[in-house]
């Protein structure tokens, strides 16, 4: 019940495309979905998140999706750069020094 | 202001040994939180500390043990290393429990076990 799934495990993308992750979860006490976005050689660093009272989160070209019912959340990455190649976490939390749930990761290679 | 910082960066140690790696928050920072990052796991979270509190631990043996310092800096200790202890070890750190305060993580401290 503390799993995220996230799906693909790896991503494709030509320059000026849309990138979309997904993400599912189980545990509906879960009330924050962070996006982290990893460099190699560098930690994880906070793209964007969203609580599940918002079903959509806009931050530039990234925007997450959240349906609640379905216990699911994606990352979309509209006019995918080369910047943008890197792997990139889903994770769900809750207060309380509840820890971060990672989902498996996504690598993302966005060609010129 | 700075960010989260690891030393040391990189390390080797054999089987048997037993390694500290050291992580400072963010200033202001009272929460700091350990994960392990490996291929085939992915990110895995060791513990979390408050106010030199352990407040949760994760599913590791008891050979990984932490600490905290008043002035908010951490480390964390392996004893009798593995083979399966080469990773990333990740340090993270944030203002206080609620879930909404996001987690700055350091580049992490890569270590090898030969």
């Amino acid at each position: 019940q503390q799993q995220v799934k996230q799906s693909p495990q790896s991503l494709i993308v030509q320059k000026g495309g849309i990138s979309i992750i997904n993400c599912a979860y189980e545990n509906t006490a879960f009330d924050y979905f962070p996006w982290y976005q990893q460099f190699p050689g560098k930690g994880p660093a906070l793209l964007i998140a969203i609580r599940p009272d918002v079903s959509e989160k806009k931050e530039g070209r990234f925007t997450i999706s959240f349906n609640k019912s379905a216990k699911q959340f994606s990352l979309h990455i509209m006019d995918s750069q080369p910047g943008d190649s890197a792997t990139y976490f889903c994770a769900a939390t809750r207060g309380g020094f509840q820890k971060l749930v990672f989902g498996t990761g996504t690598r993302l290679l966005v060609s010129p | 202001k700075a960010g989260v910082t690891q030393t040391p960066r990189y390390l080797i140690k054999t089987r048997g040994q037993q390694v500290t790696l050291s992580c400072s928050p963010i200033s202001g920072h009272r929460s700091v939180s350990w994960y392990q990052q490996t291929p085939g796991q992915g990110l895995q979270f060791l513990f979390e500390y408050f106010s030199e509190t352990q407040r949760n631990k994760g599913n590791f043996p008891g050979r990984f043990s932490g600490r905290q310092f008043s002035n908010s800096r951490s480390e964390m200790n392996v004893s009798t290393l593995e083979l399966g202890d080469s990773a990333l070890y990740l340090c993270a750190s944030r203002k206080g429990q609620h879930s909404t305060d996001t987690q700055y993580f350091g580049p992490g401290t890569r270590l090898t076990v030969l």
